[in-house]
């Protein structure tokens, strides 16, 4: 079955380090995305990308980084600038760069001790 | 900034029709409205969205007003697995969708 896939689902880091998270889609679709979710909030957008080997920053993309090598991966490194990261991180994807439908993957859950 | 109002939470008896409002007032005249929905602790899930005519799909049915300024997403038998957050949503001015807070649904037997 087609699908996004992130990983790990709970990952844990210690403060100053960077940590990835993995996204991979099998769903032929060019565009993907990341998102930051809070407690009891909405999601915010951090980064993405409409084709290979180009991505665009978000409303959130302070101290976070991305890339683009293939279409079927767009990973996410938290790195150490980024002051709060702890947070529920999901990766999304959508056959145009329209952005009209998004097919999400379950999301990853990191926690900084 | 959402460019959608919708209530912080709503209640539904199991069976019963949920009916979800949200106000665009703001939306222009080529611009969808999207639903997407999200239980806990998973990814959104996409349910319908619609510009000008009221849509139906297998999980769904959406009225918009013929102003287009509100919408209503209506589950016709809700069911326990309906609980969730349910996202209305247009796109910001650099076409991304933008998930507000949304309307926390819980469903009951």
């Amino acid at each position: 079955d087609g699908g996004i896939t992130q990983s790990p689902k709970y990952l844990f880091r210690k403060e100053g380090q960077n940590v990835t998270l993995s996204c991979e889609q099998n769903l032929n679709h060019d565009a993907m995305y990341w998102y930051r979710q809070d407690p009891g909030q909405g999601l915010r957008l951090i980064y993405y990308s409409q084709i290979v080997n180009d991505f665009q920053k978000g409303d959130i993309a302070e101290g976070y980084s991305v890339s683009r090598e293939k279409k079927e991966s767009f990973p996410l490194t938290v790195t150490s600038a980024q002051k709060n990261p702890t947070a529920f991180y999901l990766c999304a994807s959508s056959a145009d760069q329209g952005a009209n439908v998004l097919t999400f993957g379950a999301g990853s859950r990191l926690t900084v001790l | 900034d959402a460019k959608t109002t919708q209530p912080p939470s709503m209640d539904c008896a199991e069976g019963r029709a949920a009916n979800l409002p949200c106000n665009h007032s703001t939306i222009s005249g080529n611009e969808y409205v999207y639903w997407y929905r999200q239980i806990h602790s998973q990814g959104p899930q996409y349910i319908i969205h619609g510009l000008k005519n009221n849509e139906t799909n297998e999980m769904a049915s959406l009225i918009i007003t013929e102003d287009r300024k509100s919408s209503t997403l209506i589950l016709p038998h809700a069911t326990l697995r309906d609980t969730a957050v349910y996202y209305c949503i247009v796109k910001d001015p650099y076409n991304k969708l933008i998930f507000g807070a949304g309307t926390r649904l819980a469903v009951h037997p």
